[in-house]
């Protein structure tokens, strides 16, 4: 068990739709990354938030949000679904302290289905 | 192009086989070297970590980058059945923004039969 929660482990719904995945860092983490894995493109960055504030942006589309709450839990929000918005979605904390390597803990993951 | 590319497999051994997996990768940047284990429906977990160029050896697991090649390798000595899982090398900057974020291959299945 890494220490990183996330809800709901399983995703069901319809093109169209939105859905809101949720992250809960380990205790004391102020990074959150979270990641999109698919079987043709692997596992990919999305988007980093540290300490509440968006820090790096990476393969994220328009149609999808995300934020990094006081307490730290982070929620990433897909809208407008498509089929291939069927992935498994990671979340992973790190510690971030400077200068040092910074171990990413990395969620059970939400598996998300479009029908 | 992908920054990172990583041979899918997949690879079957018997098990007590020596292991190789390997990445190569195109940014000049990456400093920092990851292997991850990935058991079927769960999340990734750490094998080991390289900074630059050199090997790093833990137990049964030895950790080879070359930099100057933009290589880098796994080797997995006397291979257990438990060892099977998909593996995933994964890369990180040392500067700049995006400081944190992996790039990652990906990802070798691995089956070690008994």
């Amino acid at each position: 068990d890494s220490g990183v929660t996330q809800t709901p482990k399983h995703l069901i719904t319809a093109t169209g739709q939105r859905v809101t995945l949720r992250c809960s860092p380990r205790s004391g983490d102020l990074s959150v990354y979270w990641y999109q894995q698919s079987l043709d493109q692997g596992l990919q960055f999305l988007i980093q938030y540290y300490n509440g504030e968006e820090r790096a942006k990476g393969n994220i589309l328009e149609r999808f949000s995300a934020q990094q709450f006081p307490d730290l839990h982070s929620e990433l929000n897909l809208s407008s679904l498509e089929l291939g918005d069927s992935a498994l979605y990671f979340c992973a904390s790190s510690v971030e302290i400077q200068a040092r390597y910074n171990e990413q803990f990395f969620g059970p993951g939400t598996r998300l289905t479009v029908l | 192009q992908k920054e990172v590319e990583q041979d899918p497999g997949p690879l079957s051994v018997p098990e007590g086989a020596i292991v190789s997996l390997n990445c190569t990768y195109s940014n000049s940047a990456f400093q920092y070297f990851m292997w991850y284990r990935q058991y079927s429906r769960k999340g990734p977990e750490l094998l080991m970590y390289t900074y630059s160029s050199g090997n790093k050896e833990d137990g049964r697991f030895t950790a080879q980058v070359d930099k100057s090649s933009k290589y880098i390798s796994l080797f997995i000595r006397d291979s257990q059945p438990s060892d099977s899982a998909t593996y995933l090398c994964a890369m990180s900057a040392n500067r700049g923004s995006t400081l944190g974020r992996l790039y990652f291959g990906r990802g070798t299945q691995l089956t070690v039969w008994p």
